[in-house]
């Protein structure tokens, strides 16, 4: 069964720390990887597209890796701020299913001042 | 540059009542459209999907459906709500004229449906 399981399921740090979000998948077969960022009440905004070929894509302070063999993959936050408390969702795209993306459920991230 | 509209973006209402959400896009053509609900906790389930004006396809067996009268709006409705259906509900769109497997999805900033 495809799957998207997501770790820790929440986190607090203190502002300007770094932390990493990890994200575990069982789909297969794979055609990429994406991270979006939830805040709440609101609709999910992309931060990256990582396909089969990429290790490591960055979108300012957010870089994500890619595992493809270990089927892992990690958003690291550097030099978090205020605004970067909110949730954040792994998705993975089955190559053969077109249309469907297997969500995770999302880390809850708080940054405290 | 592209938006998409959601609305309203809170709706309490009894059970057995109907439902009409809407959602337009702006500024591209033959978007892909989507509805996806998301309950506390757990991942987006996506509803219903678009690639074009009527149709539709239905991922979950429910009391919802979805329709596309225009190119770029998307109408999620139900003739009778069950408390079940409370839930977040998303719009989004994604740009067919690119590989949809590289492509992004766009999200409105959704619905709060509370059925009583």
């Amino acid at each position: 069964k495809n799957q998207v399981e997501q770790s820790p399921q929440s986190l607090i740090i203190l502002e300007g720390k770094n932390c990493t979000l990890q994200c575990n998948y069982t789909v297969s077969p794979f055609s990429n990887l994406r991270w979006y960022k939830q805040d709440t009440g609101r609709g999910p905004v992309s931060l990256t597209i990582m396909t089969f070929s990429e290790n490591t894509k960055s979108n300012g302070r957010y870089t994500a890796t890619l595992d493809a063999d270990t089927k892992q993959s990690s958003l690291h936050i550097t030099a978090s701020q205020l605004s970067d408390s909110a949730s954040y969702i792994c998705v993975v795209s089955a190559e053969d299913s077109n249309y469907q993306l297997i969500w995770g459920a999302g880390t809850k991230l708080i940054i405290k001042p | 540059s592209q938006t998409i509209h959601q609305w309203p973006a809170t709706l309490v209402q009894p059970v057995g009542s109907p439902l009409s959400l809407e959602c337009t896009v702006e500024g591209t053509s033959n978007p892909n459209l989507y509805w996806y609900r998301q309950a506390a906790g757990r991942g987006l389930q996506l509803l219903f999907y678009s690639v074009g004006i009527g149709q539709i396809s239905s991922e979950v067996p429910q009391n919802l459906s979805a329709s596309r009268p225009q190119d770029r709006q998307f109408i999620l409705s139900s003739k009778k709500l069950l408390l079940s259906d409370s839930g977040f509900y998303l719009c989004a769109w994604a740009d067919t004229y690119r590989a949809f497997y590289n492509s992004p999805l766009h999200f409105g900033n959704g619905t709060r449906l509370t059925v009583t």
